[in-house]
């Protein structure tokens, strides 16, 4: 199974805020990566798919990059909104698998 | 608007079974593939099955394979998850996703197997 690192785990930032949040994977997958993002008590929700495309209705202040092993989700400008839990997610090989999240927390 | 409807989620001894339903609605069920996904404290989100948008094509990670069963009825915009055999360490709750890459969810359905 592909594993899918995240760091930090944790990652504390202010209103305003330009932040990074890094996923490796455990062998190359492609551009077969995705963001979601999960607020408690909700279901995920897509960011990003295939490493730098927005979905549709997300605010352009994120986006995404990387290739094969290495990827980032960039946040521009942290809204309140945007303290959540971020997942990253690989589509390229079964099964499926999910880094275990970063948690974006108010400093 | 995509809506993904989970039911049937509950308590249920070890060994038991238990079958969850993902209503679908605001687009064309059958164009696309679907799967089920679930979520622990411990272990994240996992997927656990995924099918193809007629049925014929099925998909599951190994610790489920002979366990769980996804079916799809398109004439009904539903998908199923049969879970047979139910263990502890299937405890979670449990997503609805549309599409191979999850593009929508549902609003998840706790499962819980206890005695």
């Amino acid at each position: 199974d592909i594993q899918m690192t995240q760091s930090p785990s944790v990652l504390s930032a202010s209103v305003g805020d330009r932040v990074t949040l890094n996923c490796k994977a455990s062998q190359n997958i492609n551009k077969y990566l995705n963001w979601y993002q999960q607020k408690l008590g909700e279901a995920p929700k897509l960011l990003i798919y295939n490493t730098n495309n927005l979905q549709t209705g997300i605010p352009s202040r994120f986006s995404g990059s990387g290739s094969g092993t290495d990827f980032t989700l960039t946040i521009s400008s942290l809204q309140p909104e945007d303290f959540a839990t971020y997942f990253c997610f690989q589509h390229n090989s079964w099964p499926y698998t999910f880094g275990a999240g970063t948690k974006l927390e108010l400093k | 608007e995509v809506q993904l409807v989970e039911s049937g989620g509950g308590l249920v001894q070890p060994g038991r079974s238990l079958k969850l339903s993902c209503a679908a609605s605001g687009f064309t069920f059958s164009n696309y593939g679907m799967a089920w996904v679930r979520q622990t404290p411990t272990k994240g989100l996992e997927w656990v099955a995924s099918i193809s948008t007629g049925g014929g094509n099925t998909y599951y990670r190994d610790s489920v394979k002979g366990r769980f069963t996804i079916s799809r009825d398109n004439a009904k915009n539903t998908q199923y998850l049969q879970m047979d055999s139910l263990r502890s360490e299937d405890t979670a709750t449990y997503y609805c996703a549309r599409r191979y890459d999850f593009d929508y969810w549902g609003q998840g359905v706790m499962v819980t197997v206890s005695s």
